[in-house]
């Protein structure tokens, strides 16, 4: 089992839905991502967040909207999105400020948007 | 900047035969080197990784070797199971990249038939 919780594990939303994805860790790490996944291909990183700060935005459309509201939390706010946003997003956490830290994923939320 | 090539997308191989998959990175100042495999339906889970002072490294029948003045690394499981069928993905990082990002390969297909 995966020490990265992802919740839910399936959405179907329509493009003028709001929606949250939300992704738990208990592994005391400060460092949380998120990436988009689409089908035979590598994740692609969205957003870092580093120590509950956002360091790095992969240049992600505004309809993504991040927050980290503790150590523990990170979510992905959805609004307005288009049907090529459907793709499995994945969280993931590690120890940071060590590039030599490994990252753990959960296993990832599933959206289709219609 | 990083990238990373993966070779083959696709391996088919017997069960008990071994599987080797090979990365090559461009930047020589990354220094850190995991490999994930990912099941359908689930997220990449982290299975061996190596650092940039370390030539090879064992867990099980999984072995990771790096080679640095070549700036490749490779993926090595011995006495292949049909349970080892997955996408495998390599990834690398920057030494001086704090943020974390990792730069995947695009992935290998493992199918081990009974």
């Amino acid at each position: 089992d995966t020490e990265v919780t992802q919740t839910p594990k399936h959405l179907v939303m329509g493009m003028t839905n709001k929606k949250s994805l939300k992704c738990e860790q208990h592994m005391g790490h400060r460092a949380m991502y998120w990436y988009k996944q689409k089908a035979k291909k590598p994740p692609e990183l969205m957003f870092v967040y580093s120590y509950e700060k956002l360091s790095i935005n992969e240049s992600v459309p505004s309809r993504f909207s991040p927050e980290c509201p503790n150590s523990s939390l990170l979510n992905l706010h959805l609004h307005a999105l288009q049907p090529e946003d459907s793709a499995l997003y994945l969280c993931a956490s590690s120890r940071p400020g060590q590039a030599d830290q490994p990252q753990h994923f959960g296993d990832g939320t599933r959206l289709s948007i219609l | 900047g990083e990238n990373v090539e993966q070779h083959p997308s696709t391996l088919s191989v017997q069960e008990g035969d071994s599987a080797v998959i090979k990365c090559t990175y461009s930047d020589s100042a990354s220094n850190y080197f995991p490999w994930y495999k990912q099941e359908l339906g689930k997220g990449p889970q982290l299975i061996i990784d190596i650092r940039s002072n370390v030539g090879e490294k064992k867990d099980q029948r999984i072995a990771v070797t790096l080679n640095k003045t070549a700036k490749h690394f490779s993926l090595h499981i011995t006495e292949t199971q049909p349970e080892d069928s997955a996408v495998y993905f390599c990834a690398a990082r920057h030494t001086y990249n704090q943020g974390g990002k990792l730069i995947f390969g695009q992935g290998t297909e493992l199918s081990v038939k009974p």
